[in-house]
């Protein structure tokens, strides 16, 4: 049973640049989260998703960012003209159903390095 | 200020010791998560708990509700237990709310 998988591992982009992440989440799960952790810094809630469905986007950026998750495929976080500042290593983590106390299960990470 | 705190930020301890890594909330929560990250790493779900204590292998995790506390244990420390420990709470909803983490290195 593959986990949750996030892809690119790495990313280099350059200030104004698009980035787009993408996170499969283990079988079965319905339910993705996106984490972001700056450099020194904790990890952050951004969107929680269900399949065609953004739940919560509080901690979402209000402008260049978006996140989907389609019927069919992954679920993809965009970023749009990217800064400097955007760099950081972007986690997605599934669950299987809806209820808070479910554990989390978290992909390898996309670090994005923008220049 | 943050929601959740932990403590200590950094620990340095030799092989074999005890370890003890607290953390703390404001609110009541639904869920207390414990999660480790190794350098460069991804990260990994230890426990989840909303109440009582946890063991698996030499890790055991504890929360007491009333006093909004919980500790993190490691019996007899290896140097692969090093990582940042992260503590993350649900307040009601999905989403994690974290700690900013404990760095923990066990020297040989």
């Amino acid at each position: 049973n593959a986990g949750v998988m996030q892809n690119p591992r790495h990313l280099v982009r350059r200030r104004g640049q698009e980035a787009r992440l993408r996170c499969s989440p283990m079988k079965g799960h319905s339910h993705v989260y996106w984490y972001r952790q700056l450099p020194e810094e904790g990890l952050k809630f951004m969107v929680y998703l269900q399949k065609e469905n953004i739940i919560d986007e509080s901690g979402m950026p209000k402008e260049r960012f978006s996140a989907e998750f389609p019927k069919e495929g992954p679920s993809i976080l965009r970023i749009q003209q990217v800064v400097r500042g955007d760099s950081a290593a972007y986690f997605c983590a599934s669950s299987p159903r809806f209820r808070d106390a479910d554990t989390q299960y978290f992909g390898p990470g996309t670090r994005l390095t923008v220049l | 200020k943050n929601e959740v705190e932990q403590s200590p930020q950094n620990l340095t301890a030799q092989e074999g010791e005890f370890i003890t890594i607290n953390c703390s909330y404001s609110v009541g929560i639904s869920a207390l998560h414990w999660l480790q990250q190794h350098p460069g790493g991804g990260i990994v779900s230890l426990f989840m708990l909303s109440s009582g204590k946890k063991k698996h292998g030499r890790l055991i995790a504890t929360i007491n509700i009333q006093e909004k506390h919980s500790s993190l244990h490691i019996t007899a420390s290896h140097p692969r237990d090093s990582a940042v420990y992260i503590c993350a709470v649900t307040f009601g909803n999905e989403k994690l709310t974290f700690g900013t983490g404990t760095r923990l290195t066990i020297i040989p």
